[in-house]
């Protein structure tokens, strides 16, 4: 199992940016995917979710500006972000979901996104 | 909101047991887990469903949850478990809630 982000790097706040996980490994189309985010010297921070059937979940603190989206015939996932704030800085991690559960069984290396004028 | 709370650090010394608890609201009726997160690194599955081990995972941890409290436990502490320990778990309101994380010092 494998999975590589990219797409990450600076941005002003308001700004957009797109991120996307490649996976390799698995059957992706079988798995649901998540984003989780950690701040510099902080916690974890799960961002959103996407089931194998395209349900989609987020958390208050990005709903409405955050979308995730998986292309299966790619093996890929996407994270839109819009109307960045200086307090969407952090490392973004894409997990698999572990099958049955809400928990997180491989990551990938994350890509930091920074957002500041 | 759903909140998880973790000791911000334990210290331990090599070769004993070492306990990280994770308070929340009757978190005994949910499934907790927990990360493993060393520096520079991605965090890594340790305990699931409170107390299954992912494969690759020493049998030194193990994981219990009751009441309010959930708990990792490693036994026989080695130098390479000092790491930062995240337990999660999913709530109906919050969803997906991480604990702030507890530092494990190995001295």
């Amino acid at each position: 199992v494998q999975l590589v982000e990219s797409g990450g790097g600076l941005v002003q706040p308001g700004g957009s940016l797109r991120l996307s996980c490649a996976a390799s490994g698995f059957t992706f189309s079988s798995y649901d995917m998540h984003w989780v985010r950690q701040g510099t010297g902080k916690g974890l921070e799960w961002v959103s979710a996407i089931g194998t059937a395209g349900d989609t979940d987020y958390p208050g603190s990005v709903k409405g500006r955050f979308t995730i989206s998986r292309e299966n015939a790619k093996n890929s996932l996407y994270l839109q972000m819009n109307s960045l704030r200086a307090g969407d800085t952090a490392v973004y991690y894409c997990a698999r979901g572990l099958r049955g559960t809400y928990n997180f069984d491989y990551w990938g290396q994350g890509t930091l996104v920074t957002v500041s004028s | 909101s759903y909140e998880l709370t973790q000791p911000p650090s334990v210290s331990v010394s090599p070769g004993q047991t070492a306990s990280i608890t994770c308070s929340g609201d009757k978190l005994g009726d949910k499934f907790a887990c927990w990360y493993q997160q060393k520096p520079g690194q991605s965090p890594m599955l340790v305990i699931y469903q409170d107390s299954k081990r992912p494969s690759g995972i020493p049998e030194r941890f193990s994981g219990s949850n009751s009441g309010n409290t959930a708990t990792l436990t490693i036994s026989g502490t080695q130098a390479m478990d000092e790491a930062d320990y995240y337990c999660q778990a999913w709530d109906s309101s919050t969803h997906v809630v991480f604990g702030g994380g507890t530092k494990l010092t190995v001295l």
